[in-house]
């Protein structure tokens, strides 16, 4: 089976840029796609073919994927952008998701 | 706007089915997407169960592959999903969602997301 690997937690400083990552093997050749998540909540599609926003999610909200290592990017970071970020691809027919990393702003 | 709500029984005892269904609104099911089902257990994150296309191709989780059905109802829009012998480890919240695609020129294949989710449906698998 395919994993994806992100880092548990990341603190930030309001204002400042937070990079989330995703591992996988040749994560570069597959399309990679970010969620956020706040408590008690659905989670929202921020990213989409690894870096496309869609419509209505802020522009400081950013991502790339190359060769095993997709990144999602806060930029200015708020305080409403508290949450966990989940990272997703898809392969041989499965959805895959990482185990996801909880963002604090503080 | 399209809208996904969940709802079944919250409550399930172990070794029994556990039943949800998801109703869509403001879209018809029939109209070119795929729809999936998602959990999360409590304090965990996120575990992808299974997505079907109207027509009837469905694509499963290997893991939990042995024990689900995911089904369409389009007369009524809606679509579910039944999981047999549950377990304790089956408590989630349970959500649907509407799945999109993009296709990867590379692989040539159409990668799956999730681009619409319901509120979520808290099931608790316990005597």
């Amino acid at each position: 089976s395919y994993d994806l690997t992100q880092p548990p937690s990341l603190s930030v400083s309001p204002g400042q840029t937070a990079s989330i990552t995703c591992s996988g093997n040749k994560l570069g050749d597959k399309f990679v796609y970010w969620y956020q998540q706040k408590p008690g909540q659905s989670p929202v599609l921020v990213i989409h073919k690894d870096s496309k926003r869609p419509s209505g999610i802020p522009e400081r909200f950013s991502g790339s994927n190359s060769v095993n290592t997709a990144t999602l990017t806060i930029s200015g970071t708020q305080a409403m952008d508290e949450a966990d970020y989940y990272c997703q691809a898809w392969d041989i027919g499965t959805v895959v998701f990482g185990g996801g990393t909880k963002l604090t702003v503080l | 706007q399209v809208q996904l709500q969940e709802s079944g029984p919250g409550l399930v005892k172990p070794s029994e089915t556990l039943s949800l269904t998801c109703l869509v609104s403001g879209y018809s099911i029939t109209s070119g997407y795929y729809w999936g089902w998602i959990r999360q257990p409590p304090g965990k994150g996120l575990e992808w169960i299974g997505t079907i296309y109207p027509s009837g191709t469905t694509y499963y989780n290997p893991s939990l592959k042995s024990r689900v059905t995911i089904s369409v109802d389009s007369s009524n829009n809606r679509f579910s999903l039944k999981m047999s012998f549950v377990t304790a480890a089956d408590t989630a919240v349970y959500y649907c969602a509407r799945v999109s695609q993009s296709y990867h020129f590379n692989s040539g294949q159409n990668h799956h997301y999730m681009d619409v989710w319901g509120r979520g449906a808290t099931v608790t698998v316990s005597s």
